[in-house]
């Protein structure tokens, strides 16, 4: 069946590091992939996808890119602010309905 | 002013009582969905209402019943509450979800149920 799996946290980073969350996913067919963010007390907000193979989708410094042929689509952010703390959820969409799976969530802290 | 909205934030109740969360959502969408987060932070459908028809139903306990009296409202109800409903869980909604075309989901800020 279909599947997400992403690295656990919490990732804690210092401002302006290196961000990669991992995420890989187990799919019949062409899924579209998303990265979903939930920021303390508020719900989740789309933060970027990938329709097919080889897009990448950036939004907000961050950035994805969609590998067939690893499965993957690890989320990526080349210097991190105290306001990116959140979690962060990597899902897939395969078939219709928008019935999205997803992944176990990672939080990202990141301090002064 | 907030797009979508869940009532109650947090409910702590008994085992074997009934409760309701509400979800509206003023976004004009078509389609509205419940989510459960488990205490691992799994989010998994449980269901799905366009134009409150029901689309998505996936294996959800029958204590769990859903209530879309129109489309701006998806209610869940649950009966006979079991520890292992704790969970939180989170109202959604999107335009075009009762068709393959993509569309991006409104989550709500989830509704925290405790059942002791």
């Amino acid at each position: 069946g279909n599947s997400v799996t992403q690295m656990e946290g919490p990732v804690t980073l210092s401002e302006e590091a290196f961000l990669t969350i991992n995420c890989t996913y187990t799919a019949t067919g062409y899924p579209s992939l998303f990265w979903y963010v939930q920021y303390p007390g508020e719900g989740l907000q789309l933060l970027l996808k990938a329709t097919k193979a080889d897009d990448k989708g950036s939004n907000k410094g961050f950035e994805a890119t969609y590998r067939k042929e690893t499965t993957s689509f690890h989320l990526e952010k080349g210097s991190v602010q105290v306001s990116d703390s959140a979690v962060y959820f990597c899902a897939l969409k395969a078939g219709g309905y928008n019935k999205l799976i997803f992944g176990a969530g990672t939080r990202l802290a990141v301090h002064p | 002013d907030t797009a979508v909205s869940q009532t109650p934030k947090y409910l702590v109740t008994q085992m074997g009582n009934d409760k309701s969360i509400k979800c509206e959502q003023n976004l004009g969408h078509d389609t509205m969905y419940w989510y459960k987060q488990d205490s691992k932070k799994f989010l998994k459908i449980m269901f799905s209402y366009n134009n409150k028809e029901l689309i998505i139903n996936e294996t959800v306990p029958n204590r769990f019943s859903p209530k879309s009296p129109d489309k701006a409202h998806l209610n869940l109800h649950i009966n006979s509450l079991e520890l292992g409903d704790s969970a939180v869980y989170f109202c959604a909604s999107s335009p075009l979800g009762g068709t393959p075309v993509l569309g991006e989901l409104f989550f709500g800020e989830g509704s925290r149920l405790t059942v002791l």
